[in-house]
């Protein structure tokens, strides 16, 4: 089924430990977008993807990095999380320009 | 920079009576807006955009240029419209969003 798939749903870690958020879309799409977002509150663009090989960071970069090697994955890697990082992590597709955002059901991180 | 902006965090009104969700925007060319709504335990999912003019769930919302507005309006609100809803700005490859407004529709 067509749809973007976020892993894992909830993640407890220590900090300075390294993680990696999965993010994947089965739609084709080429654009891809990381958002964060505290329960019931304003998204904050972290990174985005026009396409393979393509990133560009957002307002929140978030000490982070993301990777975009083949269409269908974009993961969000921190290479050492620190308690400020906890939020919840969002991902994001859609087709092109002016066309709609498909959402992930995230990844509620909380680090330690 | 584009910009987007809800005023209202918090919004409250009695099953039946009219809503207006509002959102303004900052950008000097042509925007493209949505509106995203989050129910509880869900999705974030698309509500209505500007270009395709329809109406979803009871909902519209009329791009004025000269205000630079985008405000989501209902006449008769439901329960089940109690939700956070966002307002977002496309430029280019770029996706903004407001910083949202929760509303709630009492019984």
């Amino acid at each position: 089924e067509a749809d973007i798939y976020q892993t894992p749903r909830y993640l407890v870690i220590g900090t300075g430990k390294k993680i990696t958020l999965e993010c994947s879309q089965t739609m084709g799409h080429d654009k891809m977008y990381w958002y964060q977002q505290d329960p019931g509150m304003e998204l904050h663009l972290i990174h985005y993807s026009y396409g393979v090989n393509s990133t560009e960071k957002g307002d929140l970069s978030s000490e982070s990095t993301v990777s975009r090697i083949r269409t269908e994955h974009f993961p969000l890697t921190l290479e050492s999380a620190r308690p400020s990082h906890t939020s919840q992590y969002l991902c994001a597709s859609r087709r092109g320009h002016g066309e709609k955002l498909f959402f992930g059901s995230g990844t509620q991180l909380s680090v330690l | 920079a584009q910009r987007v902006t809800q005023p209202e965090k918090l919004l409250s009104v009695f099953k039946g009576a009219p809503v207006e969700l509002k959102c303004n925007y900052s950008y000097s060319g042509s925007p493209e807006l949505f509106w995203y709504v989050q129910y509880s335990r869900q999705r974030l999912q698309l509500l209505l955009r500007h270009i395709s003019r329809e109406s979803i769930k009871g909902f519209t919302a009329d791009l004025n240029k000269g205000e630079t507005s985008f405000h989501l309006k209902k006449p008769f609100a439901q329960e089940e419209d109690s939700a956070m809803y966002y307002c977002a700005l496309s430029v280019d490859n770029d996706m903004r969003f407001g910083a949202g407004t929760r509303l709630t529709v009492k019984p």
